[in-house]
């Protein structure tokens, strides 16, 4: 079975360009997350989706970040314009059900270098 | 607001020793859920083990086993037998019943040969 899958795997921009990774789930998971991860730290939620829905968005900086996830499968996440400080590694992850408890999948992420 | 404190930012053992990561956590809430990660050089996330906090029995997956002491709020991960694998970056979280995974800042583990 294919785990996550998230591209690119590294993206190099300049300030104030957009971005955008694409993470495609493990097949038949319904419950999708995108997470933030600086540097020597853990991962900090930006996004959760159960199928198409976006169920939790309240730490997502919406003047800058947006994403979709419009078939409840694969979803991208965005960024416009980007700033120096959006270097991180974003990670995407994925559930089988819709319950706290259930397993997350991480994929490998993609990290962020903005110059 | 929850939060998740991993008190060792690195800690290393010797091959085939035991070694226990320590993580405290602040919550009011009476029901959720407790996580360790393993984070490996390769950087894919993994879960080692899960604690229901309305378990008292402490959750064991072969070589991992936890401590879970909900008064205290305290949930450590013990390895025995480390192996080199088990090198990586290990990170705490904290799932309430309803709401979002707190991830503490992670220990880096180094298992020497």
């Amino acid at each position: 079975e294919a785990g996550v899958v998230q591209s690119p795997r590294y993206k190099i921009i300049e300030k104030k360009q957009p971005v955008a990774f694409w993470c495609n789930p493990i097949s038949g998971h319904n419950t999708l997350y995108w997470y933030l991860q600086n540097l020597g730290q853990g991962p900090e939620l930006l996004i959760r989706y159960e199928n198409e829905e976006a169920v939790d968005d309240s730490q997502l900086p919406k003047d800058r970040f947006s994403a979709e996830r419009l078939k409840g499968v694969d979803s991208t996440l965005k960024i416009q314009p980007a700033e120096l400080g959006d270097s991180a590694v974003y990670l995407c992850a994925s559930s089988s059900g819709t319950s706290l408890l259930e397993t997350q999948y991480f994929g490998p992420g993609t990290r962020l270098l903005v110059l | 607001a929850q939060t998740v404190t991993q008190s060792q930012p690195e800690m290393s053992v010797q091959e085939a020793e035991t070694v226990t990561l320590s993580c405290t956590y602040d919550t009011s809430e009476n029901n959720y859920y407790l996580f360790w990660y393993k984070q490996p050089p390769s950087r894919q996330m993994i879960l080692v083990i899960r604690q229901e906090a309305y378990k008292q029995q402490n959750a064991t997956e072969n070589r991992f086993s936890v401590n879970f002491q909900k008064a205290a709020k305290s949930f450590s991960l013990k390895i025995s037998d480390s192996q080199l694998g088990d090198t990586a970056m290990y990170f705490c979280a904290f799932t309430p019943n309803a709401g979002k995974s707190t991830f503490g800042d992670g220990t880096t583990l180094t298992v020497k040969p």
